[in-house]
């Protein structure tokens, strides 16, 4: 079936503006989580969601950041006065139980959002 | 939270070598993820292997979880195992991921 799907898979935006980022999980999957990479890093947790609630947001890094998922599927990372150092590849991944223990999560292809 | 480390960094490998690459961490874990991210910067899933040893192909992984290391053992090489392999440990359900080993395989 159908993999982990986000869009767009490239953003060029000016600093100060507002960008969201979409993404579709594997279908039946109710785990979803949000990743970031930075050029030459490993990529870093965002926030996890479990069904439509938000379970931790421990990784966002400041208030201009905020994610939803209101129907406990598709998923939207928001991203409010973007700054020149949110320019990053943004990953959502999924998995298929309630997250934790003996999950495995699967990827989709990122979005590379560039702020200039 | 978990600390993971991997080595080498880097690894260039002539076509047809064997290769092995570690990853350690720094707390007992439920889930260890092996990733290959292509040069399109996919993350492919290699094995999900908390325990014991797997194999699928031309690669195989080992995780010793009470000596807290895995490693990813690439027989074998093709141009195509090019790209940065990643070893990610559960972390209170995010992934806590190792900064990566670049392999480049040269024909």
């Amino acid at each position: 079936g159908a993999g982990v799907s986000q869009t767009p898979s490239n953003k060029v935006t000016e600093k100060g503006k507002y960008v969201e980022l979409r993404c579709d999980p594997i279908s039946g999957h109710t785990a979803l989580y949000w990743y970031r990479q930075s050029l030459g890093q490993g990529p870093e947790f965002l926030i996890y969601f479990q069904g439509t609630g938000a379970a931790d947001d421990s990784g966002l890094p400041n208030d201009r950041f905020f994610a939803v998922r209101p129907e406990g599927s598709v998923s939207t990372l928001k991203i409010q006065r973007t700054e020149r150092g949110d320019s990053a590849v943004y990953l959502c991944a999924s998995s298929l139980g309630a997250g934790g223990y003996g999950e495995t999560q699967y990827f989709g292809p990122g979005t590379r959002l560039l702020v200039l | 939270g978990i600390q993971v480390e991997q080595s080498p960094p880097d690894l260039i490998l002539q076509e047809g070598a064997n290769s092995t690459l570690r990853c350690n961490f720094s707390d007992s874990v439920n889930n260890l993820q092996w990733f290959h991210q292509n040069p399109w910067g996919q993350l492919i899933n290699l094995f999900y292997i908390p325990s014991g040893t797997k194999q699928n192909g031309r690669l195989s992984a080992t995780t010793v979880a009470t000596e807290r290391y895995s490693l990813l053992y690439i027989s074998s090489s093709q141009t195509t195992d090019s790209g940065v392999y990643f070893c990610a440990v559960e972390d209170d359900y995010k992934l806590s991921f190792g900064a990566g080993t670049t392999v480049t395989v040269r024909a």
